[in-house]
């Protein structure tokens, strides 16, 4: 089946750009009609939907993120990413990538990711 | 945005009880919510979508319901594995999508 594993720096300087790569196993990328996600949560608090992309490259973003938030796909690398720039301590959190799935318009994400913890500290 | 309000914000019960757990839309979202169950230290994994669609390989004793602004999971007889964190999400329309503050379930 489908597996998703991030990766990427696990200590980043305030004001510099965090960016992380989810590599998808047991299944092309580019296959079936998916959009793929990104997903954070802060230490203790809840989950927080960061942007997506198609296999196209169409992408939307959270407008809360919108102005610093960047996801690309590299289909043959079988892989996605997200940059997010101007980073603070506010961004430190726990990022899971996912697969957006369903059928006739409803939509869920599965599977996840296990997570990497990113840390914004100088 | 759809802002997502869950109650209780944690629970204590004990194996064998029944549980639920409520999540609440700030606008109609028809049937657009899904449950996740997380564990610590784990990604969140997919309970129930679709409001009261069980997602495969999901023991029979959770159980979704309700459709517009309120919605509910319950649990029929608690197991020691299902002490976790419940989160709902709504998918309503197009992004961004959201999800409730989560709700702690606890052993009594």
């Amino acid at each position: 089946q489908v597996q998703l594993q991030e990766s990427g720096p696990g200590l980043v300087k305030p004001s510099q750009t965090l960016s992380l790569t989810c590599t998808v196993s047991g299944g092309s990328i580019s296959s079936g009609r998916y959009y793929w996600s990104w997903i954070r949560q802060p230490a203790g608090k809840g989950l927080e939907w960061i942007g997506r992309i198609y296999t196209s490259g169409s992408t939307n973003y959270n407008p809360s993120l919108k102005s610093r938030v960047t996801i690309s796909v590299d289909t043959s690398k079988n892989q996605f990413s997200l940059n997010l720039s101007s980073v603070t301590a506010a961004d430190t959190a726990v990022y899971f990538c996912a697969r957006e799935t369903g059928f006739h318009s409803q939509q869920w994400f599965d599977p996840w990711g296990q997570g990497t913890l990113v840390t914004v500290s100088s | 945005d759809i802002q997502m309000t869950q109650s209780p914000s944690s629970l204590s019960a004990s194996v064998g009880d029944r549980v639920t757990i409520t999540c609440r839309a700030s606008q109609s979202i028809s049937s657009y919510l899904n449950w996740y169950q997380q564990k610590p230290g784990k990604a969140p994994k997919l309970l129930i979508y679709a409001a009261s669609s069980l997602q495969s390989e999901v023991p029979s004793r959770f159980s979704g319901s309700g459709s517009g602004t309120d919605f509910t999971l319950t649990i029929n007889s608690l197991q020691p594995e299902d002490f976790a964190t419940y989160y709902c999400q709504q998918s309503y329309n197009t992004p961004p999508y959201t999800f409730g503050q989560g709700t702690k379930l606890e052993i009594k």
